[in-house]
């Protein structure tokens, strides 16, 4: 079975503060994926990675950025928390880009900005 | 543009079916899939079905799919208390580098 592993279920940070979260996959997929879900809109493309060192933008980049090293591991990085961040976050990853591979998902990591 | 709808809420009692609808926009898409979200938990992968069919069926879910309508549902037999969660249609365009296109979700809540 495929495997995301999101480092952390809870994080509470300050206003201003740089946040991490890591996202590592087991299954050697190339696609990897960060959302945010917020009640009423579903969830929302934050970036995407489609290979080591490359990085998409998707729908709402604004206030984060990315990093892509490794190719199992996949950080979120918010460079100055602001409260409108908090919000869960789930990564994703993906073999390919056929539409016959389903994304597999984190358990997400609920993140308050206080 | 991408556009995946789905209604927000759905309330049955349990042993009853459920039926979960979706309109998706993107006719280019080959693959459409349910994912399941228990309270505090990422999504976990239900089903998907390749749009050169109709239906498909596992255990007790049933996938149907009208390609000409774009509209996709998920028939749950025997709605159990655990069943309760939510459930999201997503689509997989043509061109989009492996993203799906979700819905925001339809809460299922199951009566005893």
């Amino acid at each position: 079975d495929v495997k995301v592993t999101q480092s952390s279920r809870y994080l509470v940070k300050r206003t201003g503060e740089k946040v991490f979260l890591e996202c590592v996959q087991d299954m050697d997929h190339e696609n990897m994926f960060w959302y945010r879900q917020d009640p009423g809109l579903g969830l929302r493309l934050i970036y995407f990675s489609y290979d080591v060192k490359m990085k998409e933008k998707g729908d709402i980049p604004e206030g984060y950025s990315v990093s892509r090293e490794k190719k199992e591991r996949f950080s979120l990085i918010l460079e100055s928390a602001s409260t409108n961040q908090t919000s869960m976050y789930l990564c994703a990853s993906r073999f390919g880009q056929g539409g016959n591979s389903p994304l597999h998902f984190g358990n997400g990591t609920r993140l308050t900005v206080t | 543009g991408e556009d995946v709808e789905q209604s927000l809420f759905l309330s049955v009692r349990e042993g009853d079916s459920s039926v979960i609808n979706c309109t998706y926009t993107d006719s280019s898409s080959t693959y459409l899939y349910w994912y399941k979200q228990e309270p505090g938990a990422g999504l976990q992968l239900l089903t998907y079905i390749f749009s050169n069919m109709d239906m498909k069926q596992d255990q007790r879910l049933t996938v149907l799919l009208n390609k000409k309508d774009k509209h996709l549902s998920l028939r749950i037999a025997d709605t159990q208390t655990g069943d309760s969660a939510i459930y999201f249609c997503a689509e997989s365009p043509w061109g989009s580098q492996g993203n799906l296109i979700f819905g925001k979700g339809t809460k299922l809540s199951v009566k005893p």
